[in-house]
């Protein structure tokens, strides 16, 4: 079966500060997906990454990072130099390979920014 | 120009009615998906469809039934509501890239509150 663990319900940070978002996954299959989406409060599901289980390379997008290691089962999210705007939940996601299946989510992390 | 978007945002009902939302995808995708969203944010999925033809049917009440008159549409109708069904739904879909596998990005719709009193 397949399982998403977000440890982290709950995480404050002060503005400019870089926070790391946790996750840690299980499946059986060898191909596999792994997906971050942000909740803002207004409360859309917005996509921010996908990653196949055979690309480990770490990838970049402005403030946000994302550190892939097969052999932790790790899935980390980090945004540096954080932002209010950055307060949402954050959702780590896992699928099959396999079109049209369903996404696991893990539970959620909300993260506040203040300034 | 909206991607995936649903009709109502809100809907506030009484128990015992039935009620429907409607999903539409401009993104020429070929499947379509509900997900539920609890009180306490937990997404998971309810169906998926693919050119019109179930692909996933979770374990939801049979009061709960998906409708796809085309691949861009995916309406959820709910009979008989009860207090329990009061969440937050959303509609997505993604590109089917067929027998070659690959669970291409899901793009979801802006969300369905479902308030039943």
């Amino acid at each position: 079966a397949q399982k998403v663990t977000q440890a982290q319900t709950e995480i404050s940070v002060v503005e400019k500060e870089d926070v790391t978002l946790d996750c840690v996954y299980e499946t059986r299959d060898t191909t596999y997906y792994l997906f971050w989406y942000k909740q803002p409060p207004s409360g859309e599901l917005v996509f921010l990454i996908r990653r196949n289980s055979f690309d480990e390379q770490n990838e970049i997008s402005g403030r946000y990072s994302w550190n892939f290691q097969k052999s932790t089962s790790s899935f980390n999210f980090t945004i540096t130099a954080s932002q209010v705007v950055d307060s949402a939940v954050y959702f780590c996601a896992l699928s099959k390979n396999q079109a049209g299946t369903a996404l696991i989510f893990g539970k959620g992390t909300t993260l506040s920014v203040s300034s | 120009d909206t991607a995936v978007s649903q009709t109502p945002k809100y809907l506030v009902t009484q128990m015992g009615n039935d009620k429907s939302i409607k999903c539409e995808q401009n993104l020429g995708h070929d499947t379509m998906y509900w997900y539920k969203q609890d009180s306490k944010k937990f997404l998971k999925i309810m169906f998926s469809y693919n050119n019109k033809e179930l692909i996933i049917n979770e374990t939801v009440p049979n009061r709960f039934s998906p409708k796809s008159p085309d691949k861009a549409h995916l309406n959820l109708h709910i009979n008989s509501l009860e207090l329990g069904d009061s969440a937050v739904y959303f509609c997505a879909s993604s590109q089917d890239w067929g027998g070659r596998g690959s669970a291409d990005t899901q793009y979801f719709g802006p969300g369905t509150r479902l308030t039943v009193l």
